[in-house]
Formats: structure tokens, sequence, C-alpha cells
């Protein structure tokens, strides 16, 4: 079975803090995902990246970046946290499509204060 | 607008009953639809794919359907248990432009 794994389940940040949340996946997918989940919303694409190196924004980029240095390893930063960035951060790859067959990582769930 | 909407938010019922979710959708063009299962503190985890050619599609006590004329989809759960409790998640992807639109998920909680 494909694993995506996200380094923390839990993390607490200050307001302004610089936040790296890690991805890695085994099983040489090339793209990968980040999503943010909110209660009564869907999940909300964050970035996307279909390539090492390579990285499109998704539909609520503002306040986050990425990068991807290696196939299996995909970050999410945030700059400097807020406390509107508090949410259940989930981390994906897929091998058939950009945008299908996903395989979800458990999450990270994030509180800034 | 692109829109996935569940139906109920949420949902309780006892072990051994049956239940049915409810996923409506206005994405245009449509490629397909995933029901996901989201377990509390886990990440989704796909539970069937419906192509616009197949009206149901089963996997275990899981069923889906779908109408593509009338844009709707539904998860029936038969004999349901306790391990069914989850949060349900409808997703469609839209084609040519290659996006995922995701519902807000209907919170489902078996009680003994």
């Amino acid at each position: 079975d494909v694993k995506v794994t996200q380094s923390s389940r839990y993390l607490v940040k200050r307001t302004g803090e610089k936040v790296f949340l890690e991805c890695v996946q085994d099983m040489d997918h090339e793209n990968m995902f980040w999503y943010r989940q909110d209660p009564g919303l869907g999940l909300r694409l964050i970035y996307f990246s279909y390539d090492v190196k390579m990285k499109e924004k998704g539909d609520i980029p503002e306040g986050y970046s990425v990068s991807r240095e290696k196939k299996e390893r995909f970050s999410l930063i945030l700059e400097s946290a807020s406390t509107n960035q508090t949410s259940m951060y989930l981390c994906a790859s897929s091998l058939e499509g950009p945008f299908d067959g996903y395989t979800f990582g458990s999450g990270t769930r994030l509180t800034v204060v | 607008k692109n829109q996935v909407e569940q139906s109920p938010q949420s949902l309780i019922i006892l072990e051994g009953k049956n239940c049915t979710l409810q996923c409506n959708y206005t994405v245009s063009p449509f490629s397909n639809l995933r029901w996901y299962k989201q377990d509390t503190g886990r990440g989704p985890v796909s539970l069937t794919i419906m192509t616009f050619s197949e009206n149901t599609k089963s996997n275990g006590r899981y069923t889906a359907t779908l109408d593509a004329d009338t844009k709707q989809s539904s998860l029936h759960i038969t004999a349901s248990q306790l391990s069914d409790s989850a949060s349900y998640i409808c997703v469609v992807r839209a084609g040519g432009y290659n996006k995922l639109i995701f519902g807000a998920g209907t919170r489902l909680a078996v009680h003994p």
C-alpha cells in the first residue's frame, strides 16, 4: 500500500512563527498536494506539485509556500503563521493523474496561538 | 458555480440499521465522482469512484449510486457497524480544467 506520511499529528505554534509541515510518500508518485480542512467546508487546495521543483497554486495559496526538492517530499511553509491558519492540513499524492486517485496522509492539526 | 452539497450534515443511527447519504452537485462538465470515508483524526480513504456511465457500484456494505441526469449521488450503508462512524465526503472531478470540488461531508455516528 502507498503510504503518505505527515511528520506531525499535532502542532501548536505562535503567531508570526515560520512553520514547516512535512509530507513524504513512498510510492514514487509524480503528483503531490496540500489541502486544508475546516469544519463545515470542503477540502480546499493550497498548492500542488506535479514534478520535482514544480509547483502550482491552488485555490487558497495566500500566506503559504511550498518546496519540492525531492520527488518523495513535499513541504508546506507558513511564512508567518496567523490564527486564521489554525486548521487540519492534509497532504495527498497520486499516480494516475494530477487530480485523481488520491492517497491522503493522516493530517496535521495545526493550532496557531 | 461548481458546487457539491451533501446532506444531512450529521446523522446518528443504531448499529445494524441502514442509512443513505446524499450528494448533489452542479459541476460541469462532469468527469467522475468519488466517495471518501474519513475516520476521526485520519486522512480520507476512497470508497468508490463513479464515472458518467455507471449508476451503481458496491464496495462491501457500501453501495454508491449516480444519476447523471439529476446530478445526484447517494451512498447507502447496509447493516451499519460501529466502525462506520466517520465523515463521508463526496468529491466531484470537473472535466476539462481538471479540478476537484469537495463536499463538506456528512458526519455519521453509529451507536450500539
